[in-house]
Parts: structure tokens; sequence; C-alpha cells
């Protein structure tokens, strides 16, 4: 597609259920990233894939949150047991290249995950 | 690592006004620096980048020179439209990653009054 996608653009979940949010990078795109963003803040790293191998997850706040991009394209991110702090809206970004000085992120329009 | 310290807001404007956003860095060595901005319930898009020190970087009627005699990238505009309200973000690469990893500050909040 011509843009980073996601879905759903809307969540509302009850607390303790599981969710999964999806994301369809640019085609070709090698680099793929996870940010949340709370209210109010700016976005915040949760984890990063270079093709299908996950290099850095360090942002992810706990073991309830797990992300995959088994063929290097689309991207899951679940959220196991929902909590009220979960509250918040989900970014992927991509980009074209691993590296270097010239690296362009492209944002997809989130995901708004709400925890009830 | 690399960092920035952006003005925070919230910063309020009459249309037509002359906008300055503040944001210096530490970083090591001269890495990109870039302007996201983030549309009322859209994601960040990129506003401008420079590569280089003393690189000036211009989208939209914005503009940003990477200064490195004072480690700025303060975000400019001549005449602000009602349109240009959103949140703003100076972001930088953090040093030693090879993956372009970016990390943001709070942002700051644009309302331009018609």
């Amino acid at each position: 597609g011509a843009g980073v996608s996601q879905s759903p653009r809307y969540k509302v979940a009850k607390r303790g259920q599981d969710v999964a949010l999806r994301c369809d990078p640019i085609s070709g795109h090698v680099s793929l990233f996870w940010y949340q963003q709370a209210l109010g803040q700016g976005p915040e790293f949760l984890t990063y894939f270079q093709n299908e191998a996950q290099l850095d997850k360090s942002g992810l706040p706990s073991d309830r949150f797990f992300a995959e991009r088994p063929e290097g394209s689309v991207s899951t991110l679940k959220i196991q047991r929902t909590q009220q702090e979960d509250s918040a809206v989900y970014l992927c970004a991509s980009s074209l290249v691993t590296g270097g000085l010239y690296t362009e992120a492209f944002f997809g329009q989130g995901t708004r995950l709400t925890v009830v | 690592g690399n960092s920035v310290t952006q003005m925070e807001g919230p910063v309020t404007l009459s249309e037509e006004a002359f906008l300055t956003i503040n944001c210096t860095y530490t970083a090591t060595g001269y890495p990109s620096l870039f302007w996201y901005v983030q549309y009322p319930g859209e994601g960040l898009q990129l506003l401008l980048k420079a590569t280089k020190a003393d690189d000036k970087g211009s989208n939209k009627g914005f503009e940003a020179t990477y200064r490195k005699e004072t480690t700025s990238f303060h975000l400019e505009k001549g005449s602000v439209q009602v349109s240009d309200s959103a949140v703003y973000f100076c972001a930088p690469p953090p040093g030693g990653t090879s993956y372009g990893k970016l990390t943001f500050g709070q942002g700051t909040i644009l309302t331009v009054h018609p």
C-alpha cells in the first residue's frame, strides 16, 4: 500500500482481555518499529524488527507484551491480560534502510486502545 | 546517548504570527536531526530533517537549521496558519544504534487561532 496501515483504529478491551494489534508496513521496508503513546506524551519505543528478526525489545513494559513479524512484513503486537495502564495509542512505523544518517520512519495512524 | 531538550508548550498564536519552537541537542558526533508533526487523530509525519551540521531543512513553510555551535535545531515559520495546529516533536536518533530508533520528548502543542 501507499503508507503504513494499522488495524483496528480503535479497540476497547475489558481488563484482563487479550488484544492483538496489526501493522502493515510499506512494502519492501526492512525496519519496523512499535511505539506506545500515552495521552499528552510523546511516543515511547517498544520494539524493533529488521525483517523477521526482533533485534530490540528493550521498550516492552512487561512480559504481557509480545510482538512478532514472522514473514518480515506484517507485524502483530499482542498484549495479554490487559490492564488500564495499557490504554494508549500504539504506533507502528517502518523504514526502508537499516541504518545510516538518512533513515526516515513512516508512521501509521495508530491504534487507540482503551482498557475499561 | 543522544538527546534533545524541546521547548514545552502549549503555544498559542494568531494566524500569520511568527513561530519558533526551540530544540537543543546533545550528541556524539553530528547525527541527523528531525522534526516530526502529529496532526489531531493522526500518526506522526516527518516535517523536515537535516543530515549534517549547518544544513537547513525546510518543508511547508517551516525551516530549521542544524547549528553545531549552539547545538540547536529550532523550528521556525514566518506566518502560521490554522491548519498548522498540531503537536511538534524534535528527535535525534540515539547514538550507537544501527537502525535509526527515534527518541521523542513530550512535544510542543501548537494552537493557531483565526
